[in-house]
């Protein structure tokens, strides 16, 4: 059984249009977290949530809103897709704070 | 040197070899490091970590070493092999921060048989 899921695996979409990303975790885990990684395979922080509450927020558009409805769950939605958000979104999960990560493989995000 | 395109570092390595992985961590409070590896197509992969009241950890053919006088981490691949191609992240915990990781450039590793 895959620890941390999403999907799709693949999306391709047109510039304006409203997209979801869905996660699921079966480990257990408290704290969830999306992941933004660039063309240069750069790794950036979007969101983290610990017991489905909002921990960080790393300065991200307001188009991107996720959303928790358990602790095992964390989905992206995005509104008004921009060429500029093509790019791999990775979901992951761990203990807690200061704890390890573990990533799902990715979606990758494809705007036209 | 750099990979073109992907503006990685590189490093390239004979099969049987041991590689040396280097990073340079950007904040003095960060108290938790991550070593991760990255195949092509997949998501990150957990390899070792270590706190920042150790400076030494060793994994199976993996060792982390952690300076924090000059802010270095490095990860040593004990008998490189080929399965260990690919782009290598260092992550800190951000000076402190209980949920956030920051990742670092990456490196890409070439195992050549």
């Amino acid at each position: 059984d895959t620890a941390v899921s999403q999907t799709p695996k693949y999306l391709v979409t047109q510039m304006g249009n409203d997209k979801s990303i869905k996660c699921e975790q079966n480990l257990g885990h408290d704290t969830m977290y999306w992941y933004k990684q660039d063309s240069k395979k750069f790794l950036k922080i979007m969101f983290s949530y610990n017991n489905k509450e909002l921990i960080i927020n790393e300065t991200v558009p307001n188009r991107f809103s996720p959303k928790s409805p358990d602790k095992a769950h964390l989905n992206l939605h995005i509104n008004s897709l921009e060429l500029g958000d093509s790019a791999v979104y990775f979901c992951a999960s761990s203990y807690g704070g200061n704890e390890k990560l573990f990533f799902g493989s990715g979606t990758q995000l494809s705007v036209l | 040197g750099e990979s073109v395109g992907l503006h990685l570092p590189t490093l390239s390595v004979q099969e049987g070899d041991n590689s040396i992985i280097n990073c340079a961590y950007s904040n003095s409070a960060s108290d938790y490091f991550i070593w991760y590896k990255q195949e092509s197509g997949k998501g990150p992969q957990f390899i070792i970590d270590i706190r920042s009241n150790m400076d030494k950890r060793q994994g199976q053919r993996v060792t982390v070493l952690l300076n924090k006088t000059v802010k270095h981490l490095s990860l040593q691949i004990a008998a490189t092999q080929p399965g260990d191609s690919a782009v290598y992240f260092c992550a800190e915990n951000s000076g402190g921060s209980n949920y956030k990781l920051t990742f670092g450039k990456g490196t890409l590793l070439t195992v050549n048989p």
